[in-house]
């Protein structure tokens, strides 16, 4: 069965300073992989998604990941936070884009400092 | 652009009452799905329907019951609440269960059972 591993539960940086994220998945082929943010009272919203090609990928706001199918990770990054970057992070690894197929992880709350 | 819009957003129940939480997505999408979303357990999905005419079991189907209205509406019923059922439920859509697409999500009903 796949799961996904977010291995901080809350993660504290200061603005202006880099941030990665971690998100270790298992999975028995080629995973699907999502990183979506919740702001405070919100839904999640996508930030990027891998499927295949390039291991590095670029989404919004400024945030890209790396897939490293060695370590079976797909970690968040962003070279300089904003305090607005304050929210829940969440990892997701699947079979495709479908919910049915998808696995959440249990979360990362980021913490701005200003 | 609505998008996905749920009703209500916050619902506070009595043990044994019953509810429905609504759903509507005006992006013509085939598939729609419920989630709940509990603190450290990330998001669980609850139901889910691929196409219109059609709604399967996820992962923590037990005291719910769906309807696909028709291809915009999706609902949730709570038949006799049971304080276990206090979370945060979110519904979300995407293009179709087997696509490479985003879902896309309401922003939530904080639901309290008593």
């Amino acid at each position: 069965a796949q799961s996904v591993t977010q291995p901080d539960i809350h993660i504290t940086v200061s603005e202006g300073a880099s941030l990665e994220l971690r998100c270790n998945y298992s999975y028995g082929a080629t995973p699907y992989l999502f990183w979506y943010v919740q702001s405070p009272g919100q839904g999640l919203q996508l930030l990027l998604k891998y499927f295949s090609g390039d291991t590095l990928v670029q989404g919004i706001k400024g945030f890209e990941a790396e897939f490293k199918r060695s370590q079976s990770s797909f970690n968040l990054r962003k070279p300089s936070v904003h305090w607005s970057d304050a929210a829940e992070y969440f990892c997701a690894v699947g079979r495709g884009g479908g919910a049915d197929g998808l696995t959440f992880g249990k979360g990362t709350h980021l913490i701005i400092q200003p | 652009n609505a998008g996905v819009t749920q009703t209500p957003k916050f619902q506070v129940l009595k043990t044994g009452q019953s509810m429905t939480l609504q759903c509507a997505q005006d992006m013509n999408h085939n598939s729609m799905y419920w989630y709940r979303q509990d603190p450290g357990m990330g998001l669980r999905l609850i139901y889910y329907s691929a196409s219109e005419g059609t709604t399967d079991k996820g992962e923590v189907p037990n005291g719910y019951n769906v309807s696909r209205l028709n291809k915009r509406e999706f609902s949730l019923r709570l038949e006799s609440a049971a304080p276990s059922q206090t979370s945060v439920y979110f519904c979300a859509s995407s293009t179709n269960r087997e696509s490479n697409e985003k879902l896309f999500f309401g922003s939530g009903t904080q639901l309290s059972v008593l």
